[in-house]
């Protein structure tokens, strides 16, 4: 069945290293979603990749697309105490309407 | 623009019961999607209704069911609760199947 697969489940980082997650569809995709979600929270959307190649840049975030548009990842530079949380991918298979979800990844800062 | 709304926030229930959950999405929006998250288990698609009619559907049992009024809200319905049916329930809404707009969740613990 359609599978976005997410790597890593869990990452631990120092303050200030950088962090990435990967996302990997099974199937080309029409366009593909960050969200985050903080402890205790709900996801929040942070943005969407709809290109073949597409890089787009919040701040301290770098998101791509990739070039068969079945890969996606999401970089954070010097990880900040902020940026913790789960971060999830959610792809969009053409005329199905119908969001594809990673696992996640979460982000934890060791102290 | 007020936000999504869900009701009630918390519920405790006993097995064998049923629970009703409740989604208001934003206004204008007429995409409303469930979700079930359990701890270390991402989000888990439940169904999704647009105008009044689902959809699409996850991988859940029967006694999982939805509806979508006229106005767009929506509710969801858990009937024979199971233990492991404990969890946050995630409604989102979107104006098509764009950004998901989340609220805040109802947490349903059964005893």
């Amino acid at each position: 069945g359609q599978q976005v697969m997410q790597i890593p489940q869990y990452q631990h980082v120092q303050e200030g290293e950088d962090f990435t997650t990967y996302c990997n569809s099974s199937t080309t995709l029409s366009n593909i979603q960050w969200y985050k979600q903080r402890p205790g929270g709900h996801p929040v959307f942070l943005i969407q990749l709809v290109k073949s190649g597409e890089v787009k840049k919040q701040k301290r975030l770098t998101f791509q697309f990739g070039e068969a548009k079945k890969n996606s990842s999401l970089h954070i530079t010097a990880t900040q105490t902020t940026d913790v949380g789960t971060y999830f991918c959610a792809g969009e298979k053409d005329s199905n309407y119908q969001l594809i979800w990673g696992a996640g990844t979460k982000l934890i800062i060791k102290p | 623009k007020a936000g999504v709304t869900q009701t009630p926030r918390y519920l405790i229930k006993t097995r064998g019961q049923q629970v009703t959950l409740s989604c208001s999405p934003i206004s204008g929006h007429r995409s409303v999607s469930w979700y079930q998250q359990t701890p270390g288990q991402g989000l888990q698609f439940l169904f999704e209704y647009f105008s009044e009619t689902q959809r699409n559907k996850g991988n859940f049992p029967g006694r999982f069911s939805g509806r979508q009024f006229s106005n767009s809200r929506s509710e969801m319905n858990v009937s024979t609760l199971e233990l492991g049916d404990s969890a946050l329930y995630l409604c989102a809404s979107s104006l098509l199947t764009d950004t998901q707009y989340f609220g805040p969740g109802t947490r349903l613990t059964v005893l």
